[in-house]
């Protein structure tokens, strides 16, 4: 199957400053990431959709400003986590659909990255 | 609107069988189910797209009703490896996945 690389898998922060998250399909090419957060023992929620060339599309409640995507290529997204604090200390994951599936909304696998563990101090 | 899954956790011994379910309010585009293990990313297991359909993997299979509004997934003779959260993904327009709150799954020997 196809393979989305995310990177880096772990970071510890201080509060106060930026980190960014990269993801990368290796073997496709994907129009679309999406950026999941997910809290302990707890739901995948959906933060937004990466579009190639495009703004990325932000679900209600999660602060575009703070929360920085950028969908550079067909195979690489990134979300950058500005002026972190303790609550935004979380799982990241992002995830993708191989083009050939844009035609047919949501008939495509989505494909995980192994997901990025951010501690804010 | 996030789908609703049942239930929320279940423990099994190897080679009984569960089902999990998932459930939405309206008629879904298509449903997706992951499992994922504790500390990595979801895996995907099958899509459903149409009503009345049903799939297998392995021997996990699992069910879209008639009316596309609720899926079970079925663990026949589990095993060991059946551990892990399973989600059920439900797809709308927008070419997005909204995932159910998770159903944790243990197997114990």
């Amino acid at each position: 199957g196809a393979v989305v690389s995310q990177h880096p898998s772990r970071v510890i922060c201080k509060s106060g400053t930026s980190v960014k998250i990269e993801c990368r399909s290796l073997d496709f090419q994907a129009t679309t990431m999406f950026w999941y957060r997910q809290f302990p023992k707890q739901s995948l929620m959906l933060m937004a959709t990466s579009n190639e060339g495009s703004k990325a599309t932000y679900e209600q409640g999660v602060e575009k400003d703070k929360f920085l995507i950028n969908h550079a290529s067909l195979t690489l997204s990134t979300l950058t986590v500005t002026s972190a604090h303790p609550e935004d200390s979380s799982f990241y994951i992002c995830s993708a659909r191989e083009r050939v599936y844009l035609a047919r909304e949501n008939t495509g696998e989505l494909f995980f990255g192994e997901g990025s563990r951010l501690t804010v101090l | 609107q996030q789908p609703v899954q049942s239930p929320q956790a279940v423990i099994l011994r190897e080679g009984e069988d569960a089902v999990i379910n998932c459930s939405s309010s309206k008629a879904l585009y298509s449903v997706h189910w992951y499992r994922q293990k504790h500390g990595e990313a979801p895996v995907f297991l099958m899509i459903l797209l149409k009503g009345g359909e049903q799939k297998g993997h392995e021997k996990i299979s699992a069910s879209f009703n008639e009316k596309k509004q609720q899926s079970s997934l079925y663990l026949t003779a589990s095993q060991l490896s059946y551990s892990g959260t399973y989600f059920c993904g439900t797809g709308a327009a927008g070419n997005k996945l909204t995932f159910g709150g998770g159903t944790r799954v243990l197997v114990k020997p």
